[in-house]
């Protein structure tokens, strides 16, 4: 069975630091490429960020740009979302999803999330 | 960036009815080179993540009911459900995954009449 676990997730305040995990199994982790989706409270689906089956290739939404760095441990199984200079506008349930097939991002199997607050 | 607009934002429909939700996109997500549709259907129901209902524009994911159909090209899709059943009860999304950003519709709540 497909699972994807998020974890690391807290309250921390703007400026700060936090690193996401997301531990697979149940498929081959490394054949898959590995998507961050986010959805803030009462809103919508909001994509972050991928990473490439290797971990070669990374791309970022702007709003996280150069302040999110998103890499995986394909040894471990894990794929891992570092997110500095923290805002308050970055406060969301944070997804980890498996692109169904490289180079096609739709989604076919999603963790539960893990919350992520931005307050002082 | 392509900007995927749904309507209504909210709709009601009897048991056993039909459920219809639009998503339209700022440019066309129709891959000339393979003739594939580059969007996707999401079902999210409160406090579960997504799940995904539709790919291609059409293509029913695997366990999915086939009261649960798409349509549509370029611009304009549809999603339909047939027959609404209470479980059916859900915010739905599309997607589109043609170019990044990815980008999801602002959801359409689906309740029961």
């Amino acid at each position: 069975e497909v699972q994807l676990v998020e974890s690391g997730g807290g309250l921390v305040q703007p400026g700060g630091s936090l690193r996401l995990s997301c531990a697979a199994s149940g498929f081959t982790f490394s054949s898959y490429w590995i998507y961050w989706v986010r959805q803030a409270p009462g809103r919508g689906l909001v994509w972050v960020s991928r990473i490439d089956s290797d971990g070669s290739d990374t791309t970022y939404a702007d709003s996280v740009k150069g302040r999110f760095t998103i890499s995986r441990d394909n040894a471990k199984s894990t794929l891992y979302l570092q997110m500095n200079s923290l805002r308050a506008e970055d406060t969301a349930l944070y997804f980890c999803a498996r692109g169904a097939s490289s180079w096609y991002a739709y989604f076919d199997y999603w963790g539960r999330g893990t919350v992520v607050t931005v307050s002082s | 960036d392509i900007v995927m607009t749904q309507s209504p934002d909210s709709l009601a429909v009897s048991l056993g009815e039909r459920a219809t939700i639009s998503c339209k996109s700022s440019q066309s997500v129709l891959y000339i080179s393979n003739n594939k549709n580059y969007l996707a259907w999401y079902q999210q129901k409160p406090g579960q993540p997504p799940k995904l209902l539709i790919y291609w524009a059409s293509t029913r994911e695997s366990g999915v009911p086939d009261r649960f159909s798409g349509s549509g090209s370029e611009t304009d899709f549809t999603l339909t459900i047939s027959g609404l059943q209470a479980e059916d009860v859900a915010v739905y999304y599309c997607q589109q995954y043609y170019s990044t950003p990815y980008t999801f519709g602002q959801g359409t709540k689906l309740e029961i009449k």
